[in-house]
């Protein structure tokens, strides 16, 4: 099946600084990658994602961007706050409509005042 | 009010006996999930089901057992034959397949004595 791995596995920054979270994929038919937060005791929630016919995708401060020839794609927050301390869980499909994702290990992000 | 509830929040069972975590949804969602989350460990998927009286078998379905009787339920049993059922359980349905959104329950930690 799809592998995905995802790191770093914890990352600390400064409040204002940027996250990169970075996460590769095995199947080459994988064309669907979104990425969830998880806050501390909440349920993870989708917060972005892209499609394989786009290479970079923003919604305010965070982006996601994809480069389908490494079979890598990342997530990057801007401007941080203490708010986007959560752990971050990548994903990919198979290329195909039915189902499921494959999920990466997650990321502790500690954003830090 | 729609969304997709777990019960109960804490389980706590003697080891060698069998135990169902319930997943209920109100949002027609056709897709269920079921993920096992240990820290460090990422969310592993058990089992999924994609249309009623259908399911497949996820990364991790030894010891778990499951059903999917009518749309709007999907409840997973913990089997005496998993032998580390220790651990926080997320139920997560989608309108579609893998390429829609996730939408998780509020999660069952379950502890086995």
């Amino acid at each position: 099946g799809e592998n995905v791995e995802q790191h770093p596995s914890t990352l600390s920054v400064q409040e204002g600084d940027s996250a990169v979270i970075k996460c590769t994929y095995s199947d080459s038919a994988s064309n669907y990658f979104p990425w969830y937060k998880q806050e501390l005791g909440k349920r993870p929630q989708l917060i972005i994602d892209i499609r394989s016919n786009v290479g970079e995708k923003k919604d305010q401060r965070i982006a996601v961007t994809l480069n389908k020839t490494a079979k890598h794609f990342s997530l990057h927050i801007t401007e941080t706050q203490p708010e986007d301390s959560a752990v971050y869980f990548c994903a990919a499909n198979r290329g195909s409509t039915l189902g499921r994702l494959y999920f990466g290990r997650g990321t502790q992000l500690t954003v830090w005042p | 009010d729609g969304g997709i509830t777990q019960s109960p929040k804490y389980l706590f069972r003697k080891e060698g006996q069998n135990v169902t975590l319930s997943c209920e949804q109100n949002l027609n969602h056709d897709a269920m999930y079921w993920y096992r989350q240990d820290p460090g460990q990422g969310l592993r998927l058990i089992y999924y089901s994609q249309i009623v009286n259908d399911f497949q078998k996820g990364d991790i379905a030894e010891g778990y057992s499951v059903s999917r009787e009518k749309k709007e339920s999907f409840p997973l049993t913990v089997t005496s034959a998993q032998k580390n059922p220790t651990a926080f359980y997320l139920c997560a349905s989608s309108i579609g397949g893998p390429e829609r959104e996730q939408f998780f329950g509020p999660g069952t930690r379950l502890t086995v004595l």
